[in-house]
C-alpha cells in the first residue's frame, strides 16, 4: 500500500532552523512529484510548492518562495521541507502529498501531517 | 493566479439529504485539473474527485463531481453520518496550484 510517512511534531523557538521529512513507500518514489501543503490552525489548505524527486526540480508558490527550501533524497525515498529561521507565523500542520500524475494534477496520497509549533 | 471561491462557507444538512457544494474559478480552467478533497478533523485530506468528475479509488458513488469552465459542483446524493467534514476544491494550472477556502458540511 502506498504510504507517505512524515516526521513527528516539532516545537521550536523563533529564529531556529528546522527540516521535516516525508518518506514514501510501496511505490517508485522517483516517478511522482511530491508537494507540500500548509494548514494553519483552524484554516484551509495552502499549496507551498512541489519537487520532482527524480532530479530535484522544484517549483515554489510565490507566497513561499524564499521562505522555505524543498529537497529530496531519492536514495532513501524521502522529501524534505526546511526553514532557516522560523517565525511564530510558521506554526501549522504541514502535509506532503503525492501528485497522482500530469494528466490529473491531483494529490492521491497524503502524509499524516507534521505539526510545527513555533513559540518563544 | 487562479482564485477558487467555494460556497457556501457552511452547509447545515441532515443525514439522508442531498448536498450541493460549489467551486467557482476566477477564470476559465481545464476541468482535467480540477479536484475535490474531504478533510475530517485531525486527518489529512482525502482525494474524492479528480478531472472534475472522476471518482478516486474507493470513493462511493454518492459523490459526484461536475462542471466546466469556471463553475464546478460536488454533489453528495444522500448524506451519510461520515460525510460531515470540510470539502476543498483544488486546481493545478501552469506551475501553480490553488485550493478553495473550503466548505464545512455540518449536521443540522
Amino acid at each position: 500500500e502506498v504510504q507517505l510517512v512524515q516526521s513527528g511534531t516539532e516545537v521550536k523557538k523563533p529564529g531556529e532552523s528546522l527540516k521535516i521529512s516525508c518518506q514514501g513507500s510501496d511505490y517508485t518514489f522517483t516517478s511522482y512529484w511530491v508537494a507540500w501543503v500548509r494548514q494553519m490552525p483552524g484554516k484551509g489548505l495552502e499549496w507551498m510548492g512541489i519537487i520532482n524527486p527524480r532530479d530535484s526540480d522544484t517549483r515554489y508558490s510565490p507566497s513561499f518562495q524564499g521562505q522555505v527550501t524543498m529537497s529530496a533524497d531519492k536514495s532513501i525515498s524521502t522529501a524534505f521541507l526546511q526553514w532557516s529561521g522560523l517565525k511564530a507565523s510558521d506554526t501549522a500542520i504541514y502535509y506532503c502529498a503525492r501528485l497522482a500524475g500530469l494528466s490529473t494534477m491531483s494529490f492521491d496520497f497524503w502524509g499524516q501531517g507534521t505539526l510545527v509549533s513555533v513559540s518563544s | 493566479e487562479i482564485v477558487l471561491t467555494q460556497s457556501p462557507g457552511t452547509l447545515s444538512l441532515s443525514p439522508g439529504e442531498r448536498a450541493t457544494l460549489s467551486c467557482r474559478a476566477s477564470q476559465s480552467v481545464s476541468s482535467s485539473y480540477l479536484a475535490w478533497y474531504q478533510q475530517k478533523p485531525g486527518q489529512a485530506p482525502r482525494l474524492l474527485i479528480y478531472g472534475a468528475s472522476s471518482r478516486a479509488t474507493g470513493i462511493p458513488d454518492r459523490f459526484t463531481g461536475s462542471g466546466s469552465g469556471t463553475d464546478f459542483t460536488l454533489t453528495i446524493s444522500r448524506l451519510e453520518p461520515e460525510d460531515f467534514a470540510v470539502y476543498y476544491c483544488q486546481h493545478y494550472g501552469t506551475s501553480l496550484c490553488s485550493f478553495g477556502q473550503g466548505t464545512k458540511l455540518e449536521i443540522k
